[in-house]
């Protein structure tokens, strides 16, 4: 089946850019997202790429996209101390109706 | 819109009750899904349902658990007798049909579900 990948942590200070990386299995992923789990919080929807873009820019976050890697990363410039949260990576693909989730990747941003 | 709707927020109960939890989508989103979120397993799908019609349940982790579409406005989760190993967070998420692709899910704020 679909696997999502990402790494557990990540520790940057604020002002610095974070970058958090996502590794996925599905060769067709359509859709691939990036979500926002802030403590006791839903997950949000910060940000989506299709899978024919290489690149997408929403004011701080870049979302870049190597097909050919199935890499996914998300990089948040200017990080703010309201922006440590988990931040998932998920996809969607061909006919599949369902996101594949990755096991979400805790921001600190410290002072 | 009020987004997904999940109640309750918290539940505390007894090993051995049944309990309930409840979710109201988006109004005019016509497939729900039933996640569960733990530190060890990270966020499941249990199931999810398409115009009302449950579709893929194989996340339903034992015949304890069942989940129910009366109609498009309201599902249930029911996990019935409940066991400590069921605390979690559970989540309930909304979309329209496939032209949401470009939006995801809609996702509730969870109820937190402790079995002592």
């Amino acid at each position: 089946g679909e696997d999502v990948e990402q790494s557990l942590f990540l520790s940057v200070r604020e002002g610095d850019s974070s970058v958090i990386n996502c590794t996925y299995t599905d060769s067709s992923s359509t859709y691939l997202y990036w979500y926002k789990q802030e403590p006791g919080a839903g997950l949000q929807l910060l940000t989506y790429i299709f899978s024919n873009m290489d690149m997408k820019q929403d004011q701080r976050l870049t979302v870049l996209l190597n097909k050919k890697d199935k890499h996914l990363s998300l990089r948040i410039a200017d990080t703010q101390t309201g922006d440590s949260a988990i931040y998932f990576c998920a996809e969607i693909g061909g006919t599949a109706s369902k996101l594949t989730f990755g096991t979400g990747t805790r921001l600190q941003v410290t002072l | 819109d009020a987004g997904v709707i999940q109640s309750p927020r918290h539940e505390v109960t007894e090993m051995g009750q049944e309990v309930t939890l409840r979710c109201k989508p988006i109004s005019g989103h016509n497939s729900l899904f039933w996640y569960r979120q733990t530190m060890m397993r990270g966020l499941e799908l249990l199931i999810y349902f398409n115009n009302n019609v449950p579709i893929d349940d194989s996340g339903m982790p034992e015949d304890r658990f069942s989940a129910k579409m009366p109609n498009a406005s309201f599902s249930t989760l029911k996990i019935q007798p409940s066991e400590p190993r069921d605390s979690a967070v559970y989540f309930c998420a909304s979309r329209f049909g496939l032209e949401t692709a470009t939006y995801g899910y809609t996702f509730g704020s969870g109820t937190r579900l402790t079995v002592v």
